[in-house]
């Protein structure tokens, strides 16, 4: 099955600075990349994901960014904010399945 | 906006009894999904429908847990016994069907504490 892992599992940034977090899977037909933002004591939510045949997709300060052929992906927050504190999830999974397999997480905090 | 709703938010039983959860999904939503998320950790399928059908349980302890949606709507979760490895986070999602449509949206889960 698809096993994905996630770095670092925790990431501390000053306000204003960038934050990378990165991932590697291992199923080479995984093909849809989702990256949820989970805040304390409440649900994952999608902030952005990219499909198989795009390498980089942005919204806003979000940017993700995916390399098939290294079957990894990266997610990049720039101009931080403290409300961007937060555990962040990517997962790997096959479109029609929809099975999704998640990263262990990383925590990022941004200091004032 | 629609959510997908979960009950019981917390739940604190004792090992060797039996607990159960339940779930609504976004309506229209033909794909459900149980999640446990261990604190620290990333969520793990446990069970995928597709509608009323089983389409993954290879994760689900099948000697104590068990899950259903009979109607292809709303589900169920139950875990009977409980033991305390059980503890954590039981997260539903749901997701339209198709192609460009596997966004899933999350529940607000179900904390459960074995004593």
């Amino acid at each position: 099955g698809e096993n994905v892992e996630q770095h670092p599992s925790t990431l501390s940034v000053q306000e204003g600075d960038s934050a990378v977090i990165k991932c590697t899977y291992s199923d080479s037909a995984s093909n849809y990349f989702p990256w949820y933002k989970q805040e304390l004591g409440k649900r994952p939510q999608l902030i952005i994901d990219i499909r198989s045949n795009v390498g980089e997709k942005k919204d806003q300060r979000i940017a993700v960014t995916l390399n098939k052929t290294a079957k990894h992906f990266s997610l990049h927050i720039t101009e931080t904010q403290p409300e961007d504190s937060a555990v962040y999830f990517c997962a790997a999974s096959y479109t029609n399945a929809g099975k999704s397999t998640f990263g262990d997480g990383t925590t990022l905090t941004v200091k004032p | 906006e629609a959510e997908v709703a979960q009950s019981p938010r917390y739940k604190i039983t004792e090992k060797s009894q039996a607990v159960a959860f339940w779930c609504d999904p976004i309506s229209g939503h033909a794909t459900l999904y149980w999640y446990r998320q261990i604190l620290g950790q990333g969520p793990e399928l446990l069970v995928q429908f597709q509608d009323e059908s089983v389409v993954d349980d290879s994760q689900l302890p099948k000697d104590r847990f068990s899950a259903e949606r009979l109607k292809g709507v709303d589900s169920t979760l139950k875990i009977q016994p409980a033991e305390l490895g059980d503890s954590a986070m039981y997260l539903c999602a749901s997701s339209l069907e198709g192609l460009l449509d596997n966004e899933q949206f999350f529940g607000p889960g179900t904390r459960l504490t074995v004593l």
